[in-house]
């Protein structure tokens, strides 16, 4: 198949670090994504990996590996707001993107 | 810049009803995908469309599906559902040349009794 495997779910402190990780199966691969859903509304756009290493975007940096088939989204000071899923999605061969079950993140003050 | 448009936003049918759902793409986009979201989990690939064909189709049975007009846009069609067909309808839109830019609009919660 082509699981693709993040927590189900992380709380962490306002203002602290966190690190959410996605495994994935490594053939075919083609390209991962990171988004943000809060609650009944549209998955964001995070970022997109399709080479290795760290891609950094303001408070959020996204990570890949692909020989290792793993990535992971780093979110750094963090903010009430940033209370949300997180969902990783792969691209292999074709169209489609795969998505994990989502990361429910909860910030706490 | 208007975003992925998607209508309605809620819609309730009965078990053996069809149900028809919209998407309107972001300006500039050619490529509409359907995807489904049981509460809970994360989107699951139902087809996407280019030049008003299907290109690709996931794992869902024939009951699903759609179509793409000229403007774009895209529509879903569901026949038969079932209860199990409760969830939230995403459309994303994206650039065939470019191959990473999706948007997605923000669903559509059918809610099948």
């Amino acid at each position: 198949g082509q699981n693709i495997d993040q927590p189900t779910e992380m709380t962490a402190t306002e203002g602290a670090i966190v690190q959410i990780n996605c495994t994935y199966q490594t053939s075919g691969f083609n390209g991962l994504f990171w988004y943000q859903q809060h609650a009944g509304e549209a998955p964001t756009f995070l970022s997109y990996n399709v080479l290795d290493g760290l891609e950094e975007k303001g408070r959020f940096s996204s990570f890949l590996s692909r020989s290792k088939g793993y990535s992971y989204l780093l979110l750094k000071e963090l903010q009430m707001k940033d209370s949300a899923s997180y969902l990783c999605a792969v691209r292999f061969s074709g169209y489609a993107l795969n998505f994990g079950k989502g990361t429910s993140l909860l910030v706490t003050p | 810049d208007a975003g992925v448009t998607q209508s309605p936003t809620h819609l309730i049918k009965t078990r053996g009803q069809q149900v028809t759902l919209r998407c309107s793409p972001k300006s500039g986009h050619d490529t509409v995908s359907w995807y489904q979201q049981a509460l809970g989990q994360g989107p699951q690939f139902i087809f996407q469309y280019y030049e008003e064909e299907e290109r690709q189709r996931g794992n869902f049975p024939d009951r699903f599906s759609g179509h793409q007009f000229p403007n774009y846009s895209s529509e879903l069609n569901v026949n038969a559902l079932l209860l199990g067909d409760s969830a939230l309808y995403l459309c994303a839109s994206s650039l065939l040349a470019v191959g990473y830019g999706y948007t997605f609009g923000s669903g559509t919660r059918l809610t099948v009794v």
